[in-house]
């Protein structure tokens, strides 16, 4: 079965540093779509930033980037000069063949000013 | 535009007592619809999903039950509580058909006291 395993349930950054956010998974399928979702704290969930599989080029959406390496199921968010903004959960998830999305159990990111 | 929406925001609720939470979309048509819940240090867990009218999937074994009378509509049922069902619950549906990219509700929020 797909799983998806975030290792860090806390991190923290100072403003306008680095900070990656790590995720693995593991399938079998060759074929697949994999996301970051940030919930905030007013609980809202948004997409951040996703990666097809048969990509080999990261994504990138203005101060998000991925490193996508698929050999190795590892799919980690960077988040570039960090803002008091981008302080929520952060979800990695995968979709499934079937449709199914499966998400990790999140990060909550601090930023610290 | 597409939107969704989810209610009641808050519950709270008597071990033993029904459960009803509804969820409707706007702007689209024969959406695929999503149940999870997030429980503290579970991340979102995949409850239940559709595909069409009366066509419910179910991901893991529990003590909800979800339907879906109409083609936007989706609701969480469940005939008896447990305090284990306390969580924040969101629906949502699959707003990029190639991507599989989610859309999430508001979130509601249940106390099973």
């Amino acid at each position: 079965a797909q799983t998806v395993t975030q290792s860090q349930p806390e991190m923290s950054v100072q403003e306008a540093e680095t900070v990656t956010l790590s995720c693995t998974y593991d399938t079998s399928e060759s074929d697949y779509y994999l996301f970051w979702y940030k919930q905030p704290p007013s609980r809202q969930m948004i997409l951040v930033i996703r990666q097809e599989a048969y990509k080999q080029q990261n994504a990138t959406e203005n101060r998000f980037s991925v490193n996508f390496q698929k050999a190795a199921k590892s799919f980690s968010l960077k988040i570039s000069d960090s803002q008091l903004g981008d302080a929520a959960m952060y979800f990695c998830a995968y979709r499934r063949r079937d449709d199914k999305i499966i998400f990790g159990k999140g990060t909550r990111l601090h930023i610290l000013p | 535009s597409q939107t969704i929406h989810q209610w009641p925001a808050t519950l709270v609720q008597p071990v033993g007592s029904p459960l009803s939470l509804e969820c409707t979309v706007e702007g689209t048509s024969n959406p695929n619809l999503y149940w999870y819940r997030q429980a503290a240090g579970r991340g979102l867990q995949l409850l239940f999903y559709s595909v069409g009218i009366g066509q419910i999937s179910s991901e893991v074994p529990q003590n909800l039950s979800a339907s879906r009378p109409q083609d936007r509509q989706f609701i969480l049922s469940s005939k008896k509580l447990l305090l284990s069902d306390s969580g924040f619950y969101l629906c949502a549906w699959r707003g990029d058909f190639y991507t599989g990219e989610l859309f999430f509700g508001e979130g509601s929020r249940l106390t099973v006291l």
